[in-house]
């Protein structure tokens, strides 16, 4: 099956401060990404999404990037917040947009 | 609220009992599909439908599991037989045809004792 692995599992940052989340995929077809956001007890939640012919996109104190060479994707958030405290996912859509591979999820500690 | 609904939240059956689960996509979404999270993973995939017909499904997806989406609206998930390794989070997830992104429910957790 395909592979969507991170490379940390847990992450903890200080209040304010700005997270870098990565993400390592190994299908080179891939064309299309999401970061998932999943807090306790819920769903994920969309956060941003890349096509892979770009290399960078921001949302609202979100960035993510690609890199296509190294088959890397990267979130990053500003300046987070304690609500940012979650499991985040990148998910990886090779072939077609019908369904998505994910990865284990790296668990982000928002410290006060 | 107008996102993905799951019903029931949370359910808890014997085993050997058999489980129906509902989603309601995004009522414009003629996509659906469904996951199953283990604790501490990311959600496997187990089939998809593309308005009323179910056109793939994991190898995840044992014969005991079967889903069904009639009228291309609201899909069930059934398990029959329950197992103890059936316990984890079921979500659903709906899409548009011809845009990017997929929204997801938020989930079923089964647990079977």
């Amino acid at each position: 099956g395909e592979s969507v692995g991170l490379h940390l599992p847990t992450l903890s940052v200080q209040e304010g401060d700005n997270s870098i989340i990565n993400c390592a995929y190994s299908n080179s077809a891939s064309d299309y990404f999401i970061w998932y956001k999943q807090e306790s007890g819920k769903g994920p939640q969309f956060i941003i999404d890349i096509r892979s012919n770009m290399d960078k996109r921001q949302g609202q104190r979100v960035t993510v990037l690609l890199n296509k060479t190294v088959k890397h994707l990267s979130l990053q958030i500003a300046a987070t917040q304690p609500g940012d405290s979650a499991v985040y996912f990148c998910a990886e859509n090779p072939y077609n947009f019908n369904k998505f591979y994910f990865g284990s999820g790296t668990k982000l500690n928002v410290k006060p | 609220d107008t996102g993905v609904s799951q019903d029931p939240r949370h359910k808890i059956t014997k085993r050997g009992q058999n489980v129906t689960f509902r989603c309601d996509p995004i009522s414009e979404h003629n996509r659906l599909y469904w996951y199953r999270q283990t604790l501490g993973q990311g959600p496997e995939f187990l089939t998809y439908f593309q308005n009323e017909a179910q056109l793939e499904k994991s190898r995840l997806l044992s014969d005991r599991f079967s889903a069904e989406r009639p009228k291309g609206s609201f899909s069930t998930l059934e398990i029959q037989r329950t197992e103890q390794g059936d316990s984890a989070m079921y979500l659903c997830a709906s899409s548009l045809e011809g845009t990017l992104g997929a929204f997801f429910g938020q989930g079923t957790r089964l647990t079977v004792v």
